[in-house]
């Protein structure tokens, strides 16, 4: 089965960029959708299909789709953006749904 | 404005059935979603378990497909998951989250709920 793969923690200062990737092979070829998670709580689409937004998430949440890496993006992180992040694709070829092992996003 | 909300025991006996139910609000279950289930063990991450059409047609995670089975309600507008023979490495929160049909993404959840395997 297909295997994407995470890195277990990024941290980052306020105000600094934080980039969150999702490896796979090939993973360009697929929709790629990110999760914010906060304790307690549900996870939160932020990014779907690569790159779009939902409604009511913040434009300093962008994502990107190339290679063998897919990303995610958060500009000028906050406090209130520490959380766990899973990447996420549909494959109807094997698994249909497929999530990543989460990463730890740690504001300094 | 849809909503999720799960419904079971919090407490499972192993080798029994997990069963819990999710019902939905502000939006018919037969319209164009997959309603699905997915799981986090305490500490760990997520795991999808299936989903579920309003025809009943079902996806499932290869690793649990001997294990599970889904349903709907539309005179209730709920779905449903069991589980059978649960052991303690079921223990997990189990969230139901709605998939549009032309999109791979869950872009509602319902807030969780934690059930325990444990005699």
């Amino acid at each position: 089965s297909y295997v994407v793969t995470q890195p277990p923690s990024v941290s980052v200062a306020p105000g600094q960029t934080a980039r969150i990737t999702c490896g796979g092979n090939n993973i360009q070829r697929k929709n790629i959708h990110w999760y914010q998670q906060k304790p307690g709580q549900a996870p939160v689409l932020v990014v779907y299909d690569d790159s779009d937004r939902p409604s009511g998430i913040p434009e300093r949440f962008s994502g990107s789709n190339s290679g063998n890496t897919a990303t995610l993006t958060i500009t000028s992180v906050e406090a209130g953006d520490e959380a766990d992040y899973y990447c996420q694709f549909w494959d109807t070829s094997s698994d249909p749904v497929v999530f990543g092992g989460g990463t730890k996003l740690t504001v300094l | 404005q849809v909503q999720l909300q799960e419904s079971g025991p919090g407490l499972v006996t192993p080798s029994e059935t997990l069963s819990l139910t999710c019902g939905v609000s502000g939006y018919s279950l037969s319209n164009d979603y997959y309603w699905g289930w997915v799981r986090q063990p305490p500490g760990k991450g997520l795991e999808w378990i299936g989903s579920v059409y309003h025809s009943g047609r079902t996806f499932d995670n290869p690793s649990l497909r001997s294990r599970v089975t889904m349903s709907v309600d539309m005179s209730k507008n709920q779905f449903s998951l069991n589980l059978i023979s649960v052991t303690a490495a079921d223990t997990a929160v189990f969230y139901c989250a709605a998939r549009p049909s032309r999109g791979g993404y869950f872009d509602y959840w319902g807030q969780g709920i934690l059930v325990t395997v444990s005699s």
